[in-house]
């Protein structure tokens, strides 16, 4: 069945070392995903989006990459902190759809 | 701003009772969403509210599950009566606008643990 899933359930990296979180997802017809973030007891944090008709994306030390060719997603984080640790999902929203579709998400833990 | 605050943080009970969950969304936002998310997985909508109106209720299991928005603002899902695979937190969400729209991220709560022993 279609699904929005993840590359790498874990990711361990060293403090300051670039972050790289993959996702892959089935339905083209997706028209706009979103990277959460979700600490221990929280609910998930906005991070950052983007919409299908665009590549690529930045905010304050993430990049979103989206290839529509290969449906394939990736949050980039730079200089990985310590704060950085938590789950991250992505989500996609299906063009005609009002919400939003969940992966089961990949766990970074930074070193430090 | 403040954000969406949701209560009771935790609550434990017995297959076969009843519970009941209470969201407060930011001020301002039409759209309201209750989503459940089992140990280990992404959230999975139950419930979307545009206003006092549902929107989408289609993955709600209405055997057990009812949720309202009195007034347009505050929400409350209930379960009754609850089994042990409700076990999960619940989460709720808010929207400025209609649907999930390009910078209209949705906006979460902390969410209720809820273990049915």
């Amino acid at each position: 069945g279609e699904s929005v899933g993840l590359h790498l359930p874990t990711l361990s990296v060293q403090e300051g070392d670039n972050s790289i979180i993959n996702c892959a997802y089935s339905n083209s017809a997706s028209d706009y995903f979103i990277w959460y973030k979700q600490e221990s007891g929280k609910g998930p944090q906005f991070i950052i989006d983007i919409r299908s008709n665009m590549d690529k994306r930045q905010g304050q030390r993430v990049t979103v990459l989206l290839n529509k060719t290969v449906k394939h997603l990736s949050l980039q984080i730079a200089a990985t902190q310590p704060g950085d640790s938590a789950v991250y999902f992505c989500a996609e929203k299906r063009t005609g759809a009002n919400n939003l579709f969940f992966g089961t998400g990949t766990r970074l833990t930074v070193i430090p | 701003e403040a954000g969406v605050a949701q209560s009771p943080r935790y609550k434990i009970i017995e297959k076969r009772q009843s519970v009941a969950f209470w969201c407060n969304p930011i001020s301002g936002h039409a759209t309201l969403y209750w989503y459940q998310q089992i140990l280990g997985q992404g959230p999975k909508l139950l419930i979307q509210f545009q206003n006092n109106g549902v929107v989408d209720d289609s993955q709600l299991p209405k055997d057990r599950f009812s949720a309202e928005r009195l007034k347009g603002v505050d929400s409350t899902l209930k379960i009754q009566p609850a089994k042990l695979e409700d076990s999960a937190v619940y989460l709720c969400a808010s929207s400025a606008m209609a649907g999930q729209a390009y910078n209209s991220p949705l906006h979460f709560g902390n969410g209720t643990r809820l273990t049915v022993t």
